[in-house]
């Protein structure tokens, strides 16, 4: 069956810290990627998204860049954290926007 | 940029009523999901209508794609505490990878 993992569930970062979060999937090949943010429980914010190695589409330009170094694994990173960077970041994949997407289990980021 | 709008926004009830959320769309959509999400864990997945018109029902949740396949509505009856939570749609177009997502409802169910 398919999983997605994804840490960690909580972090305190201070302002200007790097950042890496990662997410990655069993279970599947060649799934397409995505990393959202949501803030304050309300609507997601698609930041980035992969349909294959090495390929990122960013959605929301900003200080956070994505990765994917490998077919199941997918990186969110920043150099320097910002205070808006705050909010709860989920990984999910999917192959097509009619079949629906799984989530992981998500990473609440607090910028101080 | 296609756009969901859910309604309403916030519903507080008291267990064992019934409620319907809504969706709704100016676009075509050719599937909807609908997700719970709750506190702290990320979305999951409790359907996808693909047809126009179509009903599926989980349990005590039925869900209806719009003939038009521009809106969406799910129907719960006797809710419970368990049922309280954020419910999202979302749509997908085509062979898009990106689905469209609504800003969610979010429900509780007082005991």
């Amino acid at each position: 069956s398919q999983t997605i993992h994804q840490w960690p569930a909580t972090l305190v970062q201070p302002v200007g810290s790097p950042l890496s979060l990662e997410c990655t999937v069993e279970g599947t090949s060649n799934p397409n990627l995505y990393w959202y943010r949501q803030a304050a429980g309300r609507g997601l914010q698609l930041l980035f998204y992969s349909v294959g190695i090495g390929q990122i589409s960013s959605e929301v330009p900003q200080n956070l860049s994505a990765s994917r170094p490998q077919d199941r694994q997918f990186i969110l990173s920043s150099k320097k954290l910002l205070l808006s960077d705050s909010g709860f970041y989920l990984c999910a994949w999917g192959f097509r926007a009619n079949y629906g997407y799984t989530f992981g289990s998500g990473t609440r980021l607090t910028v101080v | 940029t296609q756009l969901l709008k859910q309604s309403p926004q916030f519903l507080s009830i008291q267990e064992g009523e019934n409620l319907t959320v809504y969706c709704n769309s100016s676009s075509v959509f050719s599937s909807l999901q609908w997700y719970r999400q709750e506190p702290g864990e990320g979305p999951v997945l409790l359907v996808t209508v693909v047809t126009g018109g179509e009903v599926k029902k989980l349990k005590r949740l039925t869900f209806q794609f719009g003939d038009a396949r521009k809106d969406s509505s799910l129907h719960i009856t006797a809710a419970q505490t368990g049922d309280t939570g954020l419910y999202l749609c979302a749509g997908g177009a085509g062979g898009s990878y990106i689905p469209t997502f609504g800003r969610g409802t979010s429900l509780i169910v007082h005991p």
